[in-house]
């Protein structure tokens, strides 16, 4: 079984719908990431928690919003969808150590309409 | 702040030969943390490997090494003996530490392993 698993692998919807993204793992990782692709580019970080109780904006964080309900669980929604939102979204953890490696989920490809 | 830079848009190698993929970085930092990501066609981002900037030996995990040259700001990936499956977008990365520690990622390179 894949440690950082994501729901769902892709969902299209519609501009002004609020959309919710999950993300789970299995790593017994405190820390977890929520990214973003665009086509073509890197990866940009939307918001990072290092701690259920730590929730810490990234430098893409509008529109968006996110709840770590458990350490194992890290949400992410868009609250009102548009369609520049459409990416594929990345979770990722990792545990702090010397390497502080980020292990990533599948993505999900979201298409806003 | 952390730069990325890989200059090789795209790759095509012949199937058993050794491919090096560049990737150069700048940072005022002393300690930093220097990875590679491989994304195939799905979509996922998979880890390759770390190298740490005190590391006194280049990084190696299975047929990836990393050419680690410090005073040139360089990480390149090695793969040796590629495969058909080594054809992905390959990202080198570099951990930001200060704040959220996120990665910053370069552009990326598309290697095409041909038959």
């Amino acid at each position: 079984d894949a440690d950082v698993t994501q729901t769902p692998r892709n969902r299209i919807t519609k501009t002004g719908k609020r959309i919710m993204l999950e993300c789970s793992q299995t790593k017994g990782h405190d820390r977890m990431y929520w990214y973003r692709q665009d086509p073509g580019l890197g990866l940009q970080l939307i918001y990072y928690s290092f701690d259920v109780k730590d929730i810490n904006k990234g430098e893409i964080s509008d529109g968006y919003s996110v709840s770590r309900q458990a350490q194992a669980k890290f949400s992410l929604s868009l609250e009102s969808a548009i369609p520049n939102q459409t990416a594929l979204y990345f979770c990722a953890t990792s545990d702090g150590d010397y390497t502080d490696t980020q292990y990533f989920g599948p993505g999900t490809r979201l298409t806003v309409l | 702040a952390q730069k990325i830079t890989q200059t090789q848009p795209g790759m095509f190698v012949q199937e058993k030969e050794a491919v090096t993929l560049d990737c150069t970085y700048d940072t005022s930092d002393q300690s930093y943390g220097l990875f590679w990501y491989k994304q195939p066609s799905s979509g996922e981002m998979i880890f390759l490997i770390y190298q740490g900037s005190y590391d006194e030996q280049n990084a190696t995990e299975g047929r990836y090494s990393l050419n680690f040259q410090k005073a040139r700001k360089s990480a390149n990936l090695v793969i040796s003996a590629s495969q058909l499956g080594d054809s992905a977008m390959y990202f080198c990365a570099m951990r930001d530490n200060q704040g959220a520690q996120k990665l910053v990622f370069g552009q990326g390179t598309r290697l095409t392993i041909n038959p």
